[in-house]
This record gives C-alpha cells, sequence and structure tokens, in this order.
C-alpha cells in the first residue's frame, strides 16, 4: 500500500529565506505526486503535481517541488517566503490503486 | 462553476444518531473520495468511487456508508454516529482514473463540521 511521510509537524522560516517542506512516499509503481495547502477553516487548495517529465515541477504562488526518484522524495521549496505562505501544507500521492493518500500535513510559520 | 459542494457545513449530532453528508459535483468527474481530518492525523481516507456504481473502501472506512448512483452526487452516510466519528470532513473528486490518467487535480470541498456529543 502506498504512503506518505511529512517528517515535520511545523516548519518556522524567517521572512525573504528560502523554505523547504519535505515529503517522502512509498508507492508500488510510477507515482503521481501532489502538493496542497490549506488555509484555516477552508478546503484544500492544489499547488503543484508531479506526473512524469522534469523533476523539477512549478507551481502556483511561485512555488516548486524536486521530484527525487532514488530517494523517493518530493520537496516543496520556494526561494523567498512570505507572510502570506503561512499555512498547512499537504503532500500527496496516488498509485495504481486509484486511491490518494495523504501526508499528516506540515505547518508553515513565516516570521515577519 | 460550482465545483465541489459540500452539505451541511456544520452539524451536531447525538450518539447512536444517524445522518447523511452531502457531496455533488458539477464538473462530470470519475472520481470521487471522502476524507476525514483529525488534528494531527493529517487527511484520512475513507471511501472512493472511480465511477457511478463503483464504491471501494479507504484506510478509515469503519462506521461510514457510501453509494455512488449518479456521477455528481456520493453521499456519506452515518449509521450511527459515535464520538469518535467527530471530525472534520472533506469531498474531493478528479476527473480521470487508473484506466485513462490518474495523474490530473483532485478538487476539494470546503469541509463539513460534524460534533457527535
Amino acid at each position: 500500500a502506498q504512503s506518505v511521510a511529512q517528517p515535520e509537524d511545523q516548519v518556522n522560516v524567517a521572512e525573504g529565506n528560502p523554505l523547504t517542506v519535505k515529503c517522502t512516499y512509498s508507492v508500488s509503481g510510477n507515482p503521481y505526486l501532489f502538493w496542497y495547502v490549506q488555509y484555516p477553516n477552508r478546503g484544500l487548495q492544489f499547488l503543484l503535481k508531479y506526473i512524469t517529465g522534469d523533476n523539477l515541477v512549478k507551481g502556483s504562488y511561485g512555488f516548486e517541488a524536486e521530484f527525487n526518484k532514488s530517494q523517493t522524495s518530493f520537496h516543496l521549496k520556494k526561494p523567498s517566503a512570505l507572510v502570506s505562505d503561512s499555512a498547512l501544507y499537504f503532500c500527496a500521492v496516488r498509485d495504481w490503486s486509484d486511491k490518494i493518500i495523504f501526508g499528516k500535513g506540515t505547518r508553515l510559520h513565516i516570521l515577519p | 462553476n460550482a465545483g465541489v459542494t459540500q452539505t451541511p457545513k456544520f452539524q451536531v449530532l447525538k450518539t447512536g444518531q444517524s445522518m447523511t453528508l452531502q457531496c455533488a459535483q458539477d464538473m462530470n468527474h470519475e472520481y470521487m473520495s471522502w476524507y476525514r481530518q483529525d488534528p494531527g492525523m493529517g487527511l484520512r481516507l475513507i471511501h472512493y468511487s472511480v465511477g457511478a456504481g463503483i464504491t471501494d473502501q479507504g484506510e478509515v472506512p469503519n462506521g461510514y456508508n457510501v453509494s455512488r448512483s449518479t456521477t455528481e452526487d456520493f453521499p456519506l452516510r452515518l449509521l450511527s454516529a459515535a464520538p469518535s466519528q467527530t471530525s472534520v470532513y472533506f469531498c474531493a473528486s478528479s476527473s480521470g482514473t487508473l484506466r485513462y490518467y490518474s495523474g490530473n487535480t483532485i478538487y476539494f470541498g470546503e469541509g463539513s463540521w460534524l460534533t457527535v456529543v
């Protein structure tokens, strides 16, 4: 069965600094990988996805993610953090079984 | 576009009561699913469906029933509510299934806050 791990419950970054939110996965076959963001009392919003092709994927709001097959990782990155990036971030994986499994989420705090 | 619509947004139930959380999407998506979100647990898959008439269990299916009689609707039923089912529930949908293309974006509803007392 597929699984997703987000090893950090919370990440604190100063505004203007680069940020990384970590995600590792386990899946049979080729993975379809996603990042979503959740603001308070709202549903999840799509940020970006990896299906195939370039290992560096660019998404919404200046976010990007790097797919690393050998390390089974899909870390979310942004070169310069904004206070408005503070939110809960979820990594997800979908495989041949059509199940979409989410990680436990990482709370990102951007400090002014 | 309405997208994914969930009702009700808030509900308080007594232990043992039954209720149905409604989910509808207007994007003609084949794939629909229900998740629950609990503090420290992230999102956990309850049930999912890859098309009308087809449903399957997710990670935490016990205590919940689903059906998919139409492409648009995917209701989640709690037959006998328990305090452990107090949670925020999210419905999600996506176009494409394994047979075609599984990499499509998942769209979420705004959530249903359920409290069982």
